[in-house]
């Protein structure tokens, strides 16, 4: 069964480093998700992606966060320069065709900066 | 913009009870709402959506909600409860394209 996988699993960084998380969605998919968790929180939206550009944003997205899709399979989200607030799982999702598909969702990479 | 909210932070059941987690939604003319289950260290996982149609809708695994527009209420229900139930529970509505979730219910299920 076709799954969304996320790399690393978990990543522990020092306040002001970059991070750059990395997903791979399903193969025929054309909508992509970063959502993050912070620990005993909803989940919350970051940003979408189609059609190699975002189609939208939270306030969370700041000038801190970019993402990109650089060679059709995978899709990163980068931290320019992490803060302790920025700790949390982070996961992709991605979708197929259509409004109402169902979003597929990776494993999470859990991110903690010291 | 339209949002849900899970008044339950944490439902405790014993195995084989059944169960009621809330979900409600803001109003709007048209809401599409999903169900999400997040076992531990895993990803998150649709358990089922109400999309138009039938106020029932169901899962594979014996869960079902019911969408209620009188009372603006997307509640999952499952009358049986197993071990392998325990787990974090996501009601979500779609907001143009992307999935805004509730803050979660986490159902723990005793022996």
């Amino acid at each position: 069964e076709p799954e969304v996988t996320q790399t690393p699993s978990h990543q522990v960084t020092q306040m002001g480093q970059e991070v750059i998380l990395r997903c791979v969605p399903i193969s025929n998919h054309l909508y992509f998700y970063w959502y993050r968790q912070i620990l005993g929180q909803k989940v919350e939206f970051l940003v979408s992606f189609y059609n190699n550009e975002i189609s939208e944003k939270s306030e969370i997205f700041d000038d801190q966060f970019s993402v990109e899709r650089p060679d059709g399979s995978n899709f990163t989200l980068k931290i320019r320069s992490t803060k302790l607030e920025d700790s949390a799982m982070y996961f992709c999702a991605s979708k197929g065709q259509g409004r109402f598909g169902e979003l597929f969702f990776g494993e999470g990479s859990r991110l903690t900066v010291l | 913009a339209q949002s849900v909210t899970q008044l339950d932070s944490q439902v405790p059941v014993f195995e084989e009870a059944p169960v009621e987690l809330r979900c409600n939604y803001s109003s709007s003319v048209s809401v599409y709402l999903f169900w999400y289950v997040q076992y531990p260290n895993q990803g998150l996982q649709l358990l089922l959506k109400y999309l138009s149609g039938s106020t029932l809708v169901e899962s594979i695994n014996g869960f079902e909600a019911e969408f209620n527009k009188s009372q603006t209420s997307f509640h999952l229900r499952k009358p049986s409860v197993h071990i392998s139930d325990t787990a974090e529970y996501f009601c979500a509505v779609l907001n143009t394209d992307k999935l805004i979730f509730g803050t979660g219910t986490r159902l723990q299920v005793f022996p």
